[in-house]
């Protein structure tokens, strides 16, 4: 993987779903792993940095693992809430470069 | 703490005209970042200021973007003459230190401008 990929592209769930996203980025020269949380018509919001393979960070309900040796992290929502509504972005970062995907258009339904 | 500041949030012109942008970042952050985010893809660098000083700039359509960052403060991008492919997000940051400054690159970003090309 040369780009940073993200999937889904977009997922609807029901109040109180538990969901999950996957961060695809290529498993060569890593140096971080970040997740925002990008709001409509607010600024993107760091949610997590993750440096070391096997890291797990959670905030609340929202949680990140991280593999670089394969290349991915997964970002999961537990019971899913409607202001979870958002675009969730994971960026790649090299010691050159920081990359983005093109994110995970998240909707929750009341 | 203030966060970064963006202006205007939306703005509509006609193919042809010229726009601007401006942004204050956080203060004390050395490094300014401009990036575009087109509809349905990731946010991709425009440029990178280092206090007053560009460090990359290679993805910058220099035949018809500029950007400045006078006293290494605030920053300026213009598009002149705008394209209709020049629809998107145009979303500021600002961070401590730049990427490769030996720790991980936390950038902070702000609400960014919405251009609407016709």
């Amino acid at each position: 993987i040369l780009n940073v990929e993200q999937s889904p592209q977009s997922l609807h769930v029901q109040e109180g779903d538990s969901t999950n996203f996957t961060c695809s980025f290529p498993s060569s020269n890593f140096y971080a792993l970040h997740w925002y949380r990008w709001e409509t018509a607010k600024s993107p919001e760091a949610l997590f940095v993750m440096t070391l393979n096997g890291d797990e960070k959670k905030k609340g309900r929202i949680s990140a693992t991280l593999n670089t040796k394969e290349g991915y992290s997964y970002l999961y929502i537990k019971g899913s809430q409607p202001e979870d509504s958002a675009t969730y972005l994971c960026a790649f970062e090299d010691n050159n470069d920081m990359r983005f995907g093109a994110g995970t258009r998240l909707t929750v339904k009341p | 703490e203030a966060g970064v500041a963006q202006s205007p949030r939306y703005k509509i012109i006609e193919k042809r005209q010229s726009v601007a942008f401006w942004c204050n970042p956080i203060s004390g952050h050395a490094t300014l970042y401009w990036y575009q985010q087109i509809l349905g893809q990731g946010p991709k660098l425009l440029i990178q200021f280092q206090n007053n000083g560009v460090v990359d700039d290679s993805q910058l359509p220099k035949d018809r973007f500029s950007a400045e960052r006078l006293k290494g403060v605030d920053s300026t991008l213009k598009i002149q003459p705008a394209k209709l492919e020049d629809s998107a997000v145009y979303l500021c940051a600002s961070s401590l230190a730049g990427l490769a400054g030996g720790s991980y690159n936390e950038q902070f970003f702000g609400p960014g401008t919405r251009l609407t090309v016709l």
